[in-house]
């Protein structure tokens, strides 16, 4: 079993949908969650860290159940400038090192 | 304020070659990080440094080093290169290495081998 596992995409909406994002990790033992989002040949940029009791910045709500080891991110009113890959990314590192191990990455691509 | 600066931005070697890349982290950051992102996947952990000290090391032969400098930059070396070396290699760093500090992210060094 793969350690991140995100749905495999890509997905394609229009603009104004709302598209969810979901992932596994496989190790309990996980600290710390994000999701990046990665543009076509550029280099991956933090979106949003990922809390226990879910967060929400404008347009983008990340929910983490630690019990189902599950990750999602929910886009609403989805953006032309939304197109990307995103990454679901999980830190199993302690205080003293952080290793993070990423996903394959779902791209979505949102049209006129 | 600079970002994570990584250097060359580009770079072309043959099969048995050593390469050097550079990284430097974003002010104040003591941490950097290394991957490798090879197309279609997801980036790979390679090394983490904290004040000059290898703290992680992901599952690459012993081919790939680095090290940190008392600046906090960082290189990565790669030695005997092979065709599937051919990728993108991400720098990322952070204040320290508390497991829910992000890491920010250079642009790369694109490394392609012939």
């Amino acid at each position: 079993r793969k350690e991140v596992e995100q749905d495999p995409g890509p997905f394609n909406v229009p603009e104004g949908a709302t598209v969810a994002f979901n992932c596994t990790y496989s190790n309990s033992a996980s600290q710390s969650f994000f999701w990046y989002r990665q543009d076509c040949r550029k280099e991956p940029k933090l979106l949003m860290s990922v809390y226990s009791s879910g967060n929400e910045d404008g347009r983008f709500t990340a929910q983490l159940n630690r019990a189902s080891q599950y990750i999602s991110l929910l886009i609403r009113d989805s953006k032309l400038s939304d197109s990307a890959t995103y990454l679901c990314v999980v830190n199993l590192g302690g205080w003293r090192y952080s290793t993070l191990t990423f996903g394959k990455g779902t791209m979505l691509l949102v049209s006129p | 304020d600079a970002g994570v600066t990584q250097s060359p931005t580009h770079l072309i070697k043959t099969r048995g070659q050593q390469v050097t890349l550079r990284c430097s982290p974003i002010s104040g950051h003591k941490s950097v990080s290394w991957y490798q992102q090879v197309l279609g996947q997801g980036p790979q952990f390679i090394f983490q440094y904290y004040e000059k000290e290898e703290r992680g090391r992901g599952n690459f032969p012993d081919r790939f080093s680095a090290r940190q400098f008392p600046n906090y930059s960082s290189e990565l070396n790669v030695n005997a290169l092979l065709l599937g070396d051919s990728a993108l290699y991400l720098c990322a760093s952070s204040p320290g290495t508390g497991n829910s500090q992000p890491q920010h992210f250079g642009d790369g060094t694109r490394l392609s081998i012939l």
